[in-house]
């Protein structure tokens, strides 16, 4: 079984401020981890995603991510928040080794940049 | 290149209606996945299509039910309404079943009275 766990449902940081969004995971085999953000009345949109490799991922908009497999993490981060950054944002995991093609989603956690 | 689009973005019923609800998928993409995603949640895998039959299925009930046509574009149809049905559905669509990322539409928020 996969599962991914957002453990904050809001994270609140001062626009020009680093932003780390946390996102842990369970999977039985290797991890195919991804990152989303939705605004409000929108669908998500994919930011970036892990498979192999180096363990720092860079994504859209200035977004990273940085996977640590002992600690099963896949944190988001981004160095200086911008208040347009504000939105829902998921982490979603597919076990590499199960049969379904079909990620998992956590509960997503609500990211407010105050100005 | 148009994105996956839903149809309608709206949509108001009562308990015990029949509902269909519609996407197209991104130019290029074969492989169509429908979600429900509830106020405060992440969204819930329903199922799969992929070469006009249902490849994958979450766990929801007979009352869900899809289709997908020659042209990939997909229904997704849920029976027998009840309130607790009322959320966002999202299709997303990729390149192949095992295609990640997944894109997805807007949605089409279903509420039911």
């Amino acid at each position: 079984a996969q599962s991914v766990a957002q453990p904050e449902d809001q994270v609140n940081v001062a626009e020009g401020n680093p932003l780390t969004v946390k996102c842990t995971y369970s999977v039985s085999g290797n991890p195919y981890l991804f990152w989303y953000v939705q605004y409000p009345n929108r669908g998500l949109q994919f930011l970036l995603k892990y498979i192999t490799g180096d363990n720092l991922v860079k994504g859209s908009y200035g977004f990273e991510a940085e996977f640590n497999k002992s600690q099963t993490s896949f944190h988001l981060k981004k160095p200086s928040a911008l208040v347009s950054d504000s939105a829902l944002y998921f982490c979603a995991v597919r076990d590499m080794g199960g049969g379904s093609y079909i990620p998992t989603f956590g509960r997503g956690t609500s990211l407010i940049v105050h100005p | 290149d148009a994105g996956v689009t839903q149809s309608p973005t709206h949509l108001i019923k009562t308990r015990g209606q029949q509902v269909t609800l519609r996407c197209s998928p991104k130019s290029g993409h074969d492989t169509v996945s429908w979600y429900q995603q509830a106020l405060g949640q992440g969204p819930q895998f329903i199922f799969q299509y992929y070469e006009e039959e249902e490849r994958q299925r979450g766990n929801f009930p007979d009352r869900f039910s899809g289709h997908q046509f020659p042209n990939y574009s997909s229904e997704l149809n849920v029976n027998a309404l009840l309130l607790g049905d009322s959320a966002l559905y999202l299709c997303a669509s990729s390149l192949n079943p095992s295609g990640q990322p997944q894109h997805f539409g807007d949605g089409t928020r279903l509420s039911i009275l």
